[in-house]
C-alpha cells in the first residue's frame, strides 16, 4: 500500500540535542511538508518543497531545518535553537499540478517529540 | 490566503445530522475548499473537496453557496466513531500560486451516545 510512513511514533530528548525526524513517502508525490501541532491547536507549517533539492519556509521555520536530496524523503532536523520543540510533528505529501481540483494532502501518522 | 473560521467545538447526539459551517470572506476565484478529519495522535485525513455548489462523497455533503463566501460540511447519521477534529481549508489549484497550506485550529465534534 502506499503511504507516508514517519518514524519513530516517539521521540525523547534532551535539551540542548539536535534530533531528526524521518519522512518517507512510497506515492510518488513531488511536493511533501512538515507540520507542527501542539495540544487543542491546529497546524502549523514549517517547511515544504515542491522539488528535490528545493524547499521554503513556512509560517513558523525557525530552529529547523530540512533537505530534500531524493524525491521519496524529507527529514526534519530540530535544532537546539527551537526554543519549545515539545510537540506533534506531521509530514505530509501532494503530487503537484493536475486537470483540475486541488490534490488533498496525504499525511503520515506523526511522530510525538518530547524534549526535556 | 484566504482565511477561515470555524466553531471551536459542537456536540451532536448519534443517529443526528451533523452540519459544519466555515467562513471564508476572502476567499479568490482561483480557490478550493477541502475539509479534513482528525482523530487523535492521528494525522489529518481528506475527507471531501468542493469548488462551488454541491458535492457529495460516501462519507459527507459539501454545501457552497454561488458567492463562496462560506461552506457548511454535512455529516449524515453520525457515530461515536465521527468524534474528532474538522478543519476546514482554502487553497489554490497548481500553479496558481502558493502552495502553503495552512490549517485554523478547526472544529472539535462530540459525538454523545
Amino acid at each position: 500500500d502506499g503511504g507516508i510512513t514517519q518514524s519513530p511514533k516517539y521521540l525523547f530528548r534532551k535539551e540542548g540535542q539536535n534530533v531528526t525526524l524521518s519522512c518517507e513517502q512510497n506515492l510518488n508525490h513531488d511536493a511533501m511538508y512538515w507540520y507542527r501541532q501542539d495540544p487543542g491547536q491546529g497546524l502549523r507549517l514549517i517547511y515544504y518543497s515542491q522539488i528535490v533539492n528545493d524547499f521554503q519556509k513556512g509560517d513558523i521555520a525557525e530552529g529547523y531545518s530540512v533537505s530534500r536530496e531524493k524525491k521519496e524523503s524529507f527529514p526534519l532536523t530540530v535544532t537546539s535553537a527551537q526554543k519549545n520543540p515539545t510537540a506533534f510533528y506531521l509530514c505530509a505529501s501532494t503530487p503537484l499540478a493536475g486537470t483540475g481540483g486541488r490534490s488533498p494532502l496525504h499525511f503520515g501518522n506523526g511522530t510525538r517529540l518530547t524534549v526535556t | 490566503l484566504a482565511k477561515t473560521t470555524q466553531p471551536i467545538s459542537m456536540d451532536s447526539y448519534e443517529g443526528q445530522e451533523v452540519n459544519i459551517t466555515c467562513s471564508h470572506n476572502n476567499i479568490a476565484t482561483n480557490d478550493y475548499i477541502t475539509w479534513y478529519q482528525q482523530f487523535p495522535s492521528q494525522g489529518p485525513r481528506f475527507i471531501i473537496q468542493g469548488y462551488k455548489t454541491k458535492v457529495t462523497n460516501e462519507v459527507a455533503s459539501l454545501f457552497i453557496p454561488a458567492d463562496r463566501k462560506s461552506s457548511t460540511l454535512s455529516l449524515p447519521r453520525v457515530s461515536l466513531s465521527d468524534t474528532a477534529v474538522y478543519y476546514c481549508l482554502v487553497d489554490k489549484i497548481p500553479g496558481a500560486g502558493s502552495y502553503q497550506l495552512t490549517f485554523g485550529k478547526g472544529t472539535k465534534l462530540s459525538v454523545i451516545p
